[in-house]
Formats: C-alpha cells, structure tokens, sequence
C-alpha cells in the first residue's frame, strides 16, 4: 500500500531565503508524485508533478522538486521566498486503482513567511 | 478556475436533516473523487468512482452515500450526520491516462 510522510508540520522561513518542505514516500509500484498547495479558503492547485521522466521537476511560481528512488524522498524547494507562498503545502502519491488512480495526501506543512 | 464545481460552498444542517453535496466536471475526466478535509488531519480519500462505478471505499460510514449518474457528476448524499463530520469536502477529477487530480473549491460542511 501506499503512503507519504511530510516530515514537518510547519515551516517558518524569512522572505528571500530558501524553503525546503519534506516529503517521503513508500509504494508497491512506481508511483507517480505530485505537490499540491491550498491558501487559506481556496482550493487545492497542484504545483507540479513526477511521472517516470526527468527526475528534476519544475513546477509553477519558482518550485522544483527532486525524486530520489533511493531515498524514497520528494523534496519540495524554492530559491527564494515570497510573502505569497504562505499556504499549505501537501505531497501527494498516486497508484493505480482498478481502472483509476488512487490519489494518497500527506498531512500537510504550513509554510509561513516572515518578512 | 479548475474545471471542477461544488455546490454548494457552504452548508449548514441539523443531525436529522438530508442534504446532497453536488460536483460537476468539464473536463472530460473519467474518474472522480470525494474527500474529507477536517481540521489538524490529512485529507482522507472516501470513495472513488471510475466511469460511473465505484472502486474505492474507504471504510466510510453508511451516513455517507455518493452517487455518480454519469461520468460528469457527482454526489454524496448525507443523512443522520455526527457535529465530527463537520470538515471542508473536496471533490476531484481525473483522467485514466493522467493521474494527478483536479479539485473543485470545496464544500463546507457543518453539522449542528
């Protein structure tokens, strides 16, 4: 079965400085990896996905993400904070289900920004 | 905008009271999803359908009763619901070819 762990509950990060947010995962199979991000009474967005090809993956408003097999790790970072990335942040891991996918959410980091 | 609707966005109701939460796809998609977003705990997948037929169910109570008449809407019906169901219900959509997952804006849900 699978399951995804994000190893800290909250981040607090000054802007211009650099995010990292957590994220293992455990699969039966090869499994496809995604971060999604929620502001505060908004609706989830997704901010990039790993699906077998280029293990750097680039995704929306500056955010990369590196899978690494061997570490069963999917590391969310950004170079630079802005006061716009506060939100919720969950890794999320997806498996095949019968003729759809099962979509598996971490338990989320708040990401806050001091300015 | 994602695609993916939900009605209503709030919703108030008594413990005796049955309601029906109500999302709609343009997408597209095959496959659709109800989940359950509670304060302080991760969002837990409840049911998944793939072209109008249930494949997944997450041991939710029979309080709980999701309905897919087509590929482009989905329901859950609520009847005789518990103050701890009060929580935030997303649905979501997505295609058997791709496997990320489009969410509508959510359903707030509290139950007096």
């Amino acid at each position: 079965a699978q399951s995804v762990t994000q190893l800290d509950s909250h981040v607090s990060v000054s802007e211009g400085t650099p995010v990292l947010l957590r994220c293992n995962y455990s699969s039966s199979y090869s499994p496809s990896l995604f971060w999604y991000v929620q502001h505060p009474n908004k609706g989830l967005q997704l901010l990039l996905k790993y699906t077998s090809a280029a293990t750097l993956v680039k995704g929306i408003n500056g955010f990369e993400a590196e899978f690494k097999k061997s570490e069963t790790s999917f590391h969310l970072t950004k170079p630079s904070a802005h006061m716009s990335d506060a939100a919720e942040y969950f890794c999320v891991v997806s498996d095949r289900i019968s003729s759809a996918s099962k979509i598996i959410f971490g338990s989320g980091t708040r990401l806050s920004i001091r300015p | 905008e994602t695609g993916v609707t939900q009605t209503p966005r709030h919703l108030v109701m008594g413990m005796t009271n049955k309601k029906s939460l109500k999302c709609e796809q343009h997408l597209g998609h095959n496959a659709m999803y109800w989940y359950k977003q509670s304060a302080k705990k991760p969002l837990e997948l409840m049911f998944v359908y793939s072209l109008e037929e249930r494949v997944e169910n997450n041991s939710v109570p029979s309080r709980f009763s999701p309905e897919c008449p087509n590929s482009s809407h989905l329901f859950l019906h609520l009847h005789t619901l518990q103050p701890e169901d009060s929580a935030l219900y997303l649905c979501a959509s997505g295609d058997r070819g791709v496997t990320e997952a489009f969410f509508g804006q959510g359903t707030r849900l509290t139950v007096v």
